[in-house]
């Protein structure tokens, strides 16, 4: 089985563009979730989606948006780029039917610079 | 929201056994305990899973005590490419829209020493 893919693997962008990023999970999960990776921060929860429905959204601004596709795949987008948004960003599946015990495949990120 | 708490940093030499302790002292009765490697500019990656007493697979041991307000992550015999950043993950039991709630720690940063 592919793993999870995420394109592009790295990016650079000035202040106050946007940019979205992609994500495909691995065939058959279909539950995305979205992370951003700071060095002072750490892992943060950004959003997950499941059958193209947001479950549940961590501590963002709107500028912070995802969707889901039929397929699973999902793309997420930041919009009017801030210095701070500089990060490592992860997409992770799962086949999630909400049992509990989610087992989280990741992707190796987009490494995202915002000059 | 289970906050977990994790050391900073961890030093071990190599063929050692070490230890990772997680405390997670608001842990919910339908959480699980999971655990993450993560190499630099990698995706996290899982390594083993456990409700309550032990688990153990063909990388690592967890064991968690009775009351699951902590759990420990065991590498057995660790070698220099277990140097990595260790995450211990309290969650995952999505009961209603919103709730679904997945909090990492700050991670361990292991480093095997030669």
């Amino acid at each position: 089985k592919a793993g999870v893919t995420q394109t592009p693997r790295y990016l650079i962008k000035t202040r106050g563009q946007q940019v979205t990023l992609s994500c495909s999970p691995i065939s058959g999960h279909r539950s995305v979730s979205w992370y951003q990776q700071t060095p002072g921060q750490g892992l943060q929860f950004l959003f997950e989606y499941f059958s193209e429905t947001q479950r549940n959204k961590g501590n963002f601004p709107g500028r912070f948006s995802g969707r889901q596709f039929s397929n699973s795949r999902s793309e997420m987008n930041v919009s009017t780029l801030e210095l701070g948004d500089s990060a490592l960003y992860l997409c992770a599946s799962s086949s999630s039917a909400g049992r509990g015990g989610e087992k989280l495949f990741f992707g190796s990120g987009t490494q995202l610079s915002v000059l | 929201l289970a906050k977990t708490t994790q050391p900073i940093s961890m030093d071990s030499y190599e063929g050692q056994e070490v230890n990772i302790t997680c405390s997670h002292n608001n842990i919910a009765t339908n959480d699980y305990i999971t655990w993450y490697q993560q190499f630099p500019s990698q995706g996290p990656r899982f390594i083993i899973q456990g409700y309550k007493t032990k688990v153990t697979n063909e990388v690592a041991s967890l064991f968690i005590p009775a009351d699951r307000k902590s759990s420990t992550l065991s590498l057995p015999r660790v070698s220099l490419s277990d140097t990595a950043v260790y995450y211990c993950l309290v969650g995952g039991a999505y009961s209603g829209a919103g709730s679904y709630q997945l909090t990492f720690g700050k991670g361990t940063k292991l480093s095997v020493i030669p």
